[in-house]
């Protein structure tokens, strides 16, 4: 059965850092492309990042390009994202999930998520 | 890397069908055959419902049914039951290694 297990989120102020985690059983990681998306009361579901399946391809939206940095651990089934710099509207709860099909970034469909993290951003 | 646009709501009585739309533009949804539909109770992650358009994963009921016209893509959910009261998002590749979601749509079973 395939598990996604987010950590690490937290209250946190305004230009902190967090690191989040993603803790995967249940298939090859390193056989699948990995994707950070988080979900906002206003906004509803913003794709934030990728990372293809071998680690050396990354991606990001504009919005967090250049403050947040995707990585995995793939002999530790382990996904991560870095946030530094944060901001109030990176308040979110954040996702990881599991691209269906393949390690490369073009990212079509997502087959299981996680039950996410609570990231609040505020002073 | 703008948001899809779909209805805030929708809403139907049991055993009625509902369609829920999802526009976009010739970069995303027109431009490629890569919509997913998902579907989010309270508390929980999103389920993927359907991929490629109209292609249901295992499990997923054949109520549920995926089209595409031109820069717009649809979900009809068919016979709605009680479990069908969530949030559903759309979501389409954007080109570049991008991913597009949209703003969601509750759906109430009356």
């Amino acid at each position: 059965e395939v598990q996604l297990l987010e950590s690490g989120g937290g209250l946190v102020q305004p230009g902190g850092s967090l690191r989040l985690s993603c803790a995967a059983s249940g298939f090859t990681f390193s056989n699948y492309a990995m994707s950070w998306v988080r979900l906002t009361p206003g906004k509803g579901l913003e794709w934030v990042s990728s990372i293809s399946g071998a680690g050396i391809g990354t991606n990001y939206a504009d919005s967090v390009k250049g403050r947040f940095t995707v990585s995995r651990d793939n002999s530790k089934n382990t996904l991560f994202l870095q946030m530094n710099s944060l901001r109030a509207e990176d308040t979110a709860i954040y996702y990881c999930a599991k691209k269906r099909s393949g390690t490369s970034l073009e990212i079509f469909s997502f087959d299981y998520w996680g039950q996410g993290t609570l990231v609040t951003i505020s002073s | 890397q703008s948001a899809l646009t779909q209805p805030p709501s929708a809403s139907g009585s049991p055993g009625q069908s509902v369609t829920i739309s999802c526009t976009g533009t010739s970069s995303d949804v027109g431009g490629y055959n890569s919509v997913s539909w998902y579907q989010q109770h309270p508390g929980k992650g999103p389920k993927l419902i359907i991929y490629e358009v109209s292609k249901r994963p295992s499990g997923v009921p054949g109520r549920f049914s995926g089209s595409k016209s031109g820069n717009t893509a649809s979900l009809t959910v068919s016979g709605l039951q009680a479990e069908d009261e969530a949030d559903y998002y759309c979501s389409s590749y954007a080109g570049s290694n991008n991913l597009v979601f949209g703003g969601g749509t509750k759906l109430t079973v009356l």
